[in-house]
């Protein structure tokens, strides 16, 4: 069945360190793929996704690539900040015209200052 | 700015009362999920309706936990009789189904005590 893989956590990094958090998935046919933020006491905001195979989506200086040859889509950001502390979820479309997704567990990222 | 909104945000009870979550998705979305998320489960479909039809109820315990969709602007998610294994965050989240993204409420926090 469809289901996605995320990293544990926590991962800690200091202000203006690279962030990856890993995300793999397995699906049947072609899903989309998304990283959702839920920052503390707040429900889960859309961060970016991709609908094809080589998409990269951006926002917020993250990016993450939809790689088919390894059904990854890891969430990447060059230098993090504090306001960056939140709980990131990978997500994918369970098939199309639905509008359900599968969610990973969770990844918290705690940025120091 | 349209938002998912949730009522109420926060909701202590005693074991065995009733409890109504109430959700007023984005006007014009015709899907409309009910999440329940705790830290040893993490994020969990507990219903999925679209254009007020409910598709998908499996994720939810029938014999207490009921949803419905009365009109387009209004869901509700009861639970009778309440247990202590309810407390959680219950999110409620809605779409397009074409569209895959998911705008997610602020949620309702619940305690059973």
């Amino acid at each position: 069945g469809n289901s996605v893989t995320q990293m544990e956590g926590p991962v800690t990094l200091s202000e203006e360190a690279f962030l990856t958090i890993n995300c793999t998935y397995t699906a049947t046919g072609y899903p989309s793929l998304f990283w959702y933020v839920q920052y503390p006491g707040e429900g889960l905001q859309l961060l970016l996704k991709a609908t094809k195979a080589d998409d990269k989506g951006s926002n917020k200086g993250f990016e993450a690539t939809y790689r088919k040859e390894t059904t990854s889509f890891h969430l990447e950001k060059g230098s993090v900040q504090v306001s960056d502390s939140a709980v990131y979820f990978c997500a994918l479309s369970r098939s199309s015209n639905t509008g359900k997704l599968i969610f990973g567990q969770g990844t918290t990222l705690q940025v120091k200052p | 700015d349209a938002r998912v909104t949730q009522t109420p945000r926060h909701k202590v009870t005693e074991m065995g009362q009733e409890v109504t979550m109430r959700c007023q998705p984005i006007l014009g979305h015709n899907t409309v999920f009910w999440y329940r998320q705790t830290m040893m489960q993490g994020l969990e479909l507990l219903a999925y309706f679209r254009n007020r039809a409910p598709l998908d109820d499996s994720g939810m315990p029938k014999d207490r936990f009921s949803a419905e969709m009365p009109d387009a602007t209004l869901a509700t998610l009861k639970i009778q009789p309440s247990e202590p294994r309810d407390s959680a965050v219950y999110f409620c989240a809605s779409g397009l189904n074409w569209e895959e993204t998911q705008y997610f409420g602020p949620g309702t926090r619940l305690l059973v005590l």
